[in-house]
């Protein structure tokens, strides 16, 4: 399975958009990007996915580079409520996902 | 839609009992998974089904954790006997069939064993 990188930690304005970034240079050809979030005691909630094309919903955008070595999540608002740990996933289709430390977003009022 | 139903949402336990913690997945979805979630070691996949039989089992810790999915709405997750480090959060997710489908989660059991 590809290994992701991603900051320990980020603090973000209340109102202003939030760039998460993620390093997966060993991602394959066959593997999507997959954003997840937690709020603290609450299960793993969805956020998007993309395999080569950026992506956008009501959520979030998905900025993926052509070489799709990195990818950027967008929260193009940020509210308090946005105050989550990340985790950035490469996933082969159907397959495992599993979990790495995760982005740690701050979001200050 | 329900989502994914986890029970009970808390459990305290002593060591050495058995424990079994129960999961419903989202109606019509094929893929389920178990996860468990604490401080040092993050979240863990434990095992994932699909159409109800195991195809990786590689993340159970040991013999004393067992899982089972009995029929398309119903799984188990058994401890026994079980120990002061099995204490953390154990998350069952779910995924339809369908290609790159994201997997959705319940809200966990919390389980502590004293």
């Amino acid at each position: 399975d590809a290994k992701t990188t991603q900051p320990t930690s980020m603090d973000c304005a209340e109102g202003r958009a939030a760039n998460l970034p993620c390093n997966h240079s060993t991602i394959s050809g066959n593997e999507y990007v997959y954003w997840y979030r937690q709020i603290h005691s609450q299960g793993p909630q969805y956020i998007i996915h993309g395999l080569k094309n950026n992506e956008t919903n009501e959520m979030a955008s998905l900025i993926i580079t052509e070489d799709r070595k990195s990818s950027t999540l967008i929260l193009p608002h940020a509210t308090l409520r946005d105050t989550a740990v990340y985790y950035c996933i490469v996933r082969p289709n159907t397959g495992k996902l599993i979990f790495g430390q995760g982005t740690t977003l701050q979001v200050k009022p | 839609d329900a989502g994914v139903i986890q029970s009970p949402r808390h459990e305290v336990t002593e060591m050495g009992q058995e424990v079994t913690l129960r999961c419903k997945p989202i109606s019509g979805h094929d893929y389920l998974f178990w996860y468990r979630q604490t401080m040092m070691r993050g979240l863990e996949l434990l095992i994932y089904f699909n159409n109800n039989v195991p195809i990786d089992d590689s993340g159970m810790p040991e013999d004393r954790f067992s899982a089972k999915m009995p029929n398309a709405s119903f799984s188990t997750l058994k401890i026994q006997p079980s120990e002061p480090r099995d204490s953390a959060v154990y998350f069952c997710a779910s995924s339809p069939r369908r290609d790159s489908s994201p997997l959705h989660f319940g809200n966990g059991t919390r389980l502590t064993v004293t």
